[in-house]
C-alpha cells in the first residue's frame, strides 16, 4: 500500500458524459501527478500540481481539467467523454520538487466509456 | 527533445538472468528511476541511480552511466512473479520524470 488513495476504483459511463476522479496523496506529500494509461500502453503524463498550484502540463486534452485543493487532495475532471478515453487513470504523489522525487502511485481508476 | 528508449518486450527463462536496457536524452539530469508494473496494477518503485555505477538490491541491480546516457536493470534468479512491465524514467533539470514506454518482460518456465 503506497498510501495514495483513489476513488472510485471502477467507473463505467457513456460517451458525452462527464466524470470526476479523486485522489488523496500520501500524508506530507505536496505534489500530485495524474497519468493516463490506455490498454498495453505506457504512462502518459497529464498534469502536476504542487501545493495547490499547477506545476507542469503534459499531454492533457482541453476536455480534461484538474485541481488541487487546500487539503492537498486532487480531482481530475473528464468531460465530453469519448470511447478513446477508456483507460486506467493513475494519481501519484511525491514529497517535494527540489529533492529526490520518487513518485508513489495510487491503485488507479479504471474508466470505461461505452 | 527529451527521449527515453527501452525495448518493447523481452522473454527470459525462470531461474535465468535478464538485463533491460534504457537510454535517455533529457534536458538536464537528476537521476534515473526504475519502476515495476504488473498488468492492471500501479507502478511500484524499484531503484534510483544518480551517480555512475551499480546499485544492488537483492535479486535486482541497476546500473547508470551518465556520460553515455545509459542505464540497465538486471534481474537475477528470475521468478514467474517477475513477469511485468519495467518502466525507466529520467528526472530532468526541473525534476520532472520523463517516462519510457516500458519493457514487457515475459518469463517462461
Amino acid at each position: 500500500d503506497s498510501g495514495v488513495t483513489q476513488t472510485p476504483k471502477h467507473l463505467i459511463t457513456a460517451t458525452g458524459q462527464r466524470v470526476t476522479l479523486r485522489c488523496s496523496p500520501r500524508s506530507g506529500d505536496l505534489s500530485v501527478y495524474w497519468y493516463q494509461q490506455s490498454l498495453d500502453q505506457g504512462l502518459q503524463f497529464l498534469i502536476q500540481y504542487y501545493n495547490g498550484e499547477e506545476r507542469a502540463k503534459g499531454n492533457i486534452l482541453e476536455r480534461f481539467s484538474a485541481q488541487q485543493f487546500p487539503d492537498l487532495h486532487s480531482e481530475l475532471n473528464l468531460s465530453s467523454l469519448e470511447l478513446g478515453d477508456s483507460a486506467l487513470y493513475f494519481c501519484a504523489s511525491s514529497v517535494d520538487l527540489e529533492i529526490y522525487n520518487e513518485q508513489f502511485f495510487g491503485p488507479g481508476t479504471r474508466l470505461t466509456v461505452l | 527533445g527529451q527521449n527515453i528508449d527501452q525495448p518493447t518486450e523481452m522473454t527470459a527463462t525462470e531461474g535465468a538472468i535478464v538485463q533491460i536496457n534504457c537510454t535517455y536524452q533529457t534536458s538536464g539530469f537528476n537521476g534515473l528511476f526504475w519502476y515495476q508494473q504488473h498488468a492492471g496494477e500501479a507502478p511500484t518503485f524499484l531503484s534510483y541511480n544518480v551517480l555512475d555505477g551499480l546499485e544492488e538490491k537483492g535479486r535486482f541491480s541497476s546500473f547508470l552511466s551518465r556520460s553515455k546516457g545509459y542505464s540497465y536493470l538486471l534481474l537475477k534468479e528470475l521468478q514467474m512473479k517477475d513477469s511485468a512491465s519495467y518502466l525507466c524514467a529520467s528526472s530532468d533539470s526541473n525534476y520532472q520524470l520523463i517516462w519510457g514506454a516500458g519493457t514487457k518482460l515475459i518469463i517462461k518456465p
